[in-house]
């Protein structure tokens, strides 16, 4: 069972604050790392697939980061909205085992 | 309109009547796989499919059966369900390990 650990487990912002959270995953035959938004009452959806170490990903005022050696990804949101409040959360693909999540960033941003 | 379907979206029912729940892509995916969700859990897997005929079980699968038998329906069955199962359950698919998935809306299942 692949060790996903996503911090912190939530957070509260104020309306134009910037934030960021954390990734940590084992760095062995590494093939892909998730990341997924979900808003309540509704499904996940993909945010970015990241593969290669550096890579740099950005939708809109959220961008993710990869380092692979390492094990471990950020998510960065800038200028949160009350509509960014979702849970976040990131999956690694190793190997041929299915995508195993993290408990996930649950985030609250307060207008 | 590519897209995860299950059904049904909702369900309550008393422990032991078997039950199943379909899941449907119509992506032409390799991959499928049942998830769980519980508070304060996250999503945990139950079992998945790399391809036709072939499953594997994922970190909860007591309780649960699957089957692939064509590419797009992967259905779970809950041979005697316990109230211990009652749970939000989501189907997903994807191509590959590289590519995005793609989840269902959801089954919301009671077992009283």
């Amino acid at each position: 069972i692949l060790n996903v650990e996503q911090s912190p487990q939530s957070l509260h912002v104020q309306e134009g604050d910037s934030t960021n959270f954390t990734c940590s995953f084992p760095s062995s035959n590494f093939y892909a790392l998730h990341w997924y938004r979900w808003e309540t009452a509704k499904s996940p959806e993909a945010l970015f697939v990241m593969t290669l170490n550096g890579d740099e990903k950005k939708k809109g005022r959220i961008s993710a980061t990869l380092n692979t050696k390492e094990g471990y990804s950020y998510l960065y949101i800038k200028g949160s909205q009350p509509e960014d409040s979702a849970t976040y959360l990131c999956a690694p693909a190793s190997g041929n085992t299915p995508l195993v999540f993290g408990k996930g960033t649950r985030l609250s941003v307060i207008a | 309109e590519a897209q995860v379907t299950q059904n049904p979206r909702y369900l309550i029912t008393v422990t032991g009547k078997k039950l199943t729940v379909t899941c449907s892509q119509n992506m032409n995916h390799e991959y499928m796989s049942w998830y769980r969700q519980d508070p304060g859990l996250g999503l945990r897997q139950i079992y998945y499919s790399m391809n036709v005929e072939v499953t594997d079980k994922g970190d909860v699968p007591e309780g649960y059966k699957v089957s692939r038998k064509e590419k797009r329906n992967f259905p779970l069955i809950l041979e005697s369900p316990s109230p211990n199962q009652t749970s939000l359950y989501f189907c997903a698919s994807r191509l590959g390990l590289r590519n995005e998935q793609f989840f269902g809306p959801g089954t919301r299942l009671t077992v009283l």
